[in-house]
């Protein structure tokens, strides 16, 4: 079964510094992906940044990257120069094959940005 | 390129009572899902579809719950009777082989 854990509830960031969310995953599959979603306070889940286990390279999205370290099984989500607009629940998920498959998602960071 | 649509996007009730949700997948979409989302804690996977043949309802408690995807578009997803538990975001997803799933804004339910 794959489980997602996420073990900062909360954290609280001054606005413009950078910011490590941690995810780490638990999976015995050789091809799999990790996924990081933002849920602001409207309810809806956005996408933000994916990283496949082959992958070569750490992925970047913009002011988004993901410190995947394959060995320790963690894929923490990095944000540089925070804004006030990054306040929300961020969430790491991973499907249990890389494909159309249901996620499994952790129990998400709140994270609040500080003016 | 039109998001995942959802309606409601809020839904009061009293317990016993029915309720519906419907939801418009990006088009060409092939997978839908449906996902329950309670306060506090990550989405779980209610239904998968596949086009219109459902792929995992594992996790759907069928004495209360059921969905559709007649078309292989548009789905719904149905509560009856619903329960105080039943209280959470609905949220619905869709996409294509091997692409990232996207959401739509969710519907916030509300069982009183």
């Amino acid at each position: 079964a794959q489980k997602i854990t996420q073990t900062q509830p909360g954290m609280f960031v001054q606005e413009k510094e950078a910011v490590t969310l941690d995810c780490t995953y638990d999976t015995s599959d050789q091809s799999y992906g990790l996924f990081w979603y933002k849920q602001p306070s409207s309810g809806e889940m956005i996408f933000l940044i994916y990283q496949g286990s082959y992958d070569e390279q750490n992925a970047t999205e913009g002011r988004y990257s993901l410190n995947f370290q394959k060995a320790r099984k963690s894929a923490n989500l990095v944000i540089s120069a925070s804004q006030l607009g990054d306040s929300a629940m961020y969430f790491c998920a991973n499907p249990p094959n890389f494909g159309n498959e249901k996620l499994t998602f952790g129990t998400g960071t709140r994270l609040t940005i500080i003016p | 390129e039109a998001g995942v649509a959802q309606s409601p996007r809020y839904k009061i009730i009293e317990k016993r009572q029915s309720v519906a949700f419907w939801c418009n997948p990006i088009s060409g979409h092939a997978t839908l899902y449906w996902y329950q989302q309670i306060l506090g804690q990550g989405p779980k996977l209610l239904i998968q579809f596949q086009n219109n043949g459902v792929v995992d309802d594992s996790q759907l408690p069928k004495d209360r719950f059921s969905a559709e995807r007649l078309k292989g578009v548009d789905s719904t997803l149905k509560i009856q009777p619903a329960k105080l538990e039943d209280s959470a975001v609905y949220l619905c997803a869709s996409t294509t082989y091997q692409e990232t799933q996207y959401f739509g804004p969710g519907t916030r339910l509300l069982v009183l």
